[in-house]
């Protein structure tokens, strides 16, 4: 089945460390996103890529990272410059088109916890 | 400023009864798409419906109804029938621009729905 896999599901990190999130697709999607949900603030974008070798700043990258070295993986390192990371994190994908309608499909999520 | 405004952060709905979740939306763009979401407990995001801005007619889908009224840039999101699965988060969300397709979507805070048997 297509879709989009993040892992670990739970995470836990430790002051000063760093952590890397994963987000897998194989819905040959172009373009891919992370971002960042606190309660009662919604979704925050952090970083999105466009193409392989390729991304831009969201609104709150500050402490964060990311590569995309292969079309179908975007992962997130929450460095330890990020001082507040506890948080939901989701990735999402959609294809690489001009309409406005192209749909953003998300993953299942993971959730850092700080120890 | 807030570009997608959801004023409601919780609201209650007998089952089987209809529902109405308010979102608001500002932009300059006259070229602009809007997409509702479902979160439920479990933390997944499920697009449930899209309106684009040259849209004539109100999108549905299903038991889901999107009224837009352009003039007062409101997507209000229309559950009909609620079911005690309709319990969760429900975002509004906006893409501006006429080539903006694989540009990120800006959400807002979200409206928390709770089904009542």
């Amino acid at each position: 089945d297509g879709g989009i896999t993040q892992s670990p599901k739970y995470l836990f990190r430790k002051e000063g460390q760093n952590v890397t999130l994963s987000c897998e697709q194989n819905l040959n999607h172009d373009a891919m996103y992370w971002y960042r949900q606190d309660p009662g603030q919604g979704l925050r974008l952090i970083y999105y890529s466009q193409i392989v070798n390729d991304f831009q700043k969201g609104d709150i990258a500050e402490g964060y990272s990311v590569s995309r070295e292969k079309k179908e993986s975007f992962p997130l390192t929450v460095t330890s410059a990020q001082k507040n990371p506890t948080a939901f994190y989701l990735c999402a994908s959609s294809t690489l088109t001009r309409s406005p309608q192209e749909t953003q499909y998300f993953g299942p999520g993971t959730r850092l916890l700080v120890l | 400023a807030q570009k997608i405004t959801q004023t409601q952060p919780g609201m209650f709905v007998q089952e089987k009864e209809a529902v109405t979740l308010d979102c608001t939306y500002d932009t300059s763009d006259q070229s602009y798409g809007l997409f509702w979401y479902k979160q439920p407990s479990s933390g997944e995001m499920i697009f449930l419906i899209y309106q684009g801005s040259y849209d004539e007619q109100n999108a549905t889908e299903g038991r889901y109804s999107l009224n837009f009224q352009k003039a007062r840039k409101s997507a209000n999101l229309v559950i009909s029938a609620s079911q005690l699965g309709d319990s969760a988060m429900y975002f509004c969300a906006m893409r501006e621009g006429r080539n903006s397709g694989n540009t990120p979507l800006v959400f807002g805070k979200g409206t928390r729905l709770s089904v009542i048997a």
